[in-house]
């Protein structure tokens, strides 16, 4: 699987969009991009994932750049609660595990 | 449904201690794994099963020994602990092989070997 680099630590203003950049530029092709969430030592929590194209859901949106090498996991209006550390991972089809590096810690403020 | 569920959530043990943490899950998940999380760190497989019978290693085994004799179960067994295994321990499951199928995780088990 694609290595993947993140900010150590980042913080945003409650209210506000929360943008967090990956960097996966040996992914290749077969490779999709996940995003997890691991807020306060719970067990890491899904959040979304793509291939190619940007991809919405309830949570958040995924943005990949048109050459596959980097991403960024967009919370539209963070709150509070969304203070967590997030992962980004890059991962094979039918590869059977997820490798997690140490992630961006998030800090929401008031 | 419940999820997946782990036990116990905290455990101390003694160096040369054995134990087994348990884990179930109720969704019919092929796929089944165990991770650690040291602090301040990322989690690190140390074993996973693709469905009943057959179980493989992943980046950190050494210590740790698994079975799966049924689709819901995948303890994970210690067997003579050491304080270097000191750390979180996470089970996952997720539904199949396709690489979009989301990977659901347990609460953690945290463990102390003194």
């Amino acid at each position: 699987d694609a290595k993947t680099t993140q900010p150590p630590s980042m913080d945003c203003a409650e209210g506000r969009a929360a943008n967090l950049p990956c960097n996966h530029s040996t992914i290749s092709g077969n490779e999709y991009v996940y995003w997890y969430r691991q807020i306060h030592s719970q067990g890491p929590q899904y959040i979304i994932h793509g291939l190619k194209n940007n991809e919405t859901n309830e949570m958040a949106s995924l943005i990949i750049t048109e050459d596959r090498k980097s991403s960024t996991l967009i919370l539209p209006h963070a709150t509070l609660r969304d203070t967590a550390v997030y992962y980004c991972i890059v991962r094979a089809y039918n590869n059977n595990d997820m490798r997690f590096g140490a992630g961006t810690r998030l800090t929401v403020k008031p | 449904n419940a999820g997946v569920t782990q036990t116990p959530k905290f455990q101390v043990l003694k160096t040369g201690q054995s134990m087994t943490l348990q884990c179930a899950q109720d969704m019919n998940h092929e796929y089944m794994s165990w991770y650690r999380q040291d602090p301040g760190m990322g989690l690190r497989l140390i074993h996973y099963s693709v469905g009943a019978g057959i179980t493989d290693q992943g980046e950190v085994p050494n210590g740790y020994n698994v079975s799966r004799s049924t689709t819901e179960d995948f303890p994970l067994r210690l067997l003579s602990a050491a304080p270097s295994q000191t750390s979180v321990y996470f089970c996952a499951s997720r539904r199949g092989r396709a690489v979009q199928e989301t990977q659901y995780f347990g609460p953690g088990t945290r463990l102390l070997v003194l």
